[in-house]
């Protein structure tokens, strides 16, 4: 059984960068591609974008020019930046598992208000 | 990006009754189309990928059928655990996009 959980600030001031990390526990890191989904009642949910174990990482081309995840296999973590950030980026932000063509496991969600 | 549609966008409904959630892709997805459950506050949870297999552990009153644009998602006898959001969501291609969801609720 797959756990992950989410940390990271709960507010972050406009035009700054968010950073969230997700801690996988039960799981190899090299067993999925890692992944981040943001929920706001205005955009519903969100896929932000997946990363492997190997580095390689692919995003929402909505909001490519913005995001990097990035990975530290030492540390069974994967992260995620985002830069610029204005008031319509507050959402609970979920770490998840994709494997086989679905999102299988999910963290409990962070939420992050962006507000100064 | 391919627009995923969802009907109704609620629905009322008695427990023990079948209940029976659509949705539609902008574009052919193949089977490539999952069903996931979120109750408040939690965060969502898978019940069935590849358009009607079911995730190990969720039970068999879940079902799903359908392919290419049009697929459903059926409740066979509502459960008290059951009253929920549901959420379609494609993985034919990235960027992978999500239904906007159906809330079933007490009748």
């Amino acid at each position: 059984q797959v756990h992950l959980q989410e940390s990271g600030p709960g507010l972050v001031k406009p035009s700054e960068t968010l950073s969230l990390t997700c801690t996988v526990s039960g799981g190899s890191i090299s067993s999925y591609y890692w992944s981040w989904i943001r929920q706001s009642p205005g955009a519903g949910l969100e896929w932000i974008g997946y990363i492997y174990y190997s580095g390689s990482a692919y995003y929402n081309p909505s909001l490519q020019s913005r995001v990097t995840i990035s990975v530290d296999t030492s540390k069974n973590q994967f992260s995620l930046r985002m830069s610029s950030v204005t008031a319509a980026d507050t959402a609970v932000f979920y770490c998840a598992t994709y494997k086989a063509g679905a999102f299988g496991y999910w963290g409990q969600g962070t939420l992050v208000t962006v507000s100064s | 990006d391919i627009q995923m549609t969802q009907s109704p966008s609620s629905l009322s409904a008695s427990v023990g009754d079948s209940v029976t959630i659509t949705c539609r892709a902008s574009q052919s997805i193949s089977n490539y189309l999952n069903w996931y459950l979120q109750k408040p506050g939690k965060a969502p949870k898978l019940l069935i990928y590849s358009a009607s297999s079911l995730q190990s552990g969720v039970p068999s009153r879940f079902s799903g059928s359908g392919s290419g644009t049009d697929f459903t998602l059926t409740i066979s006898s509502l459960q008290p655990e059951d009253f929920a959001t549901y959420y379609c969501q494609h993985s034919y291609t990235t960027p992978f996009t999500f239904g906007p969801g159906t809330k079933v609720d007490f009748k």
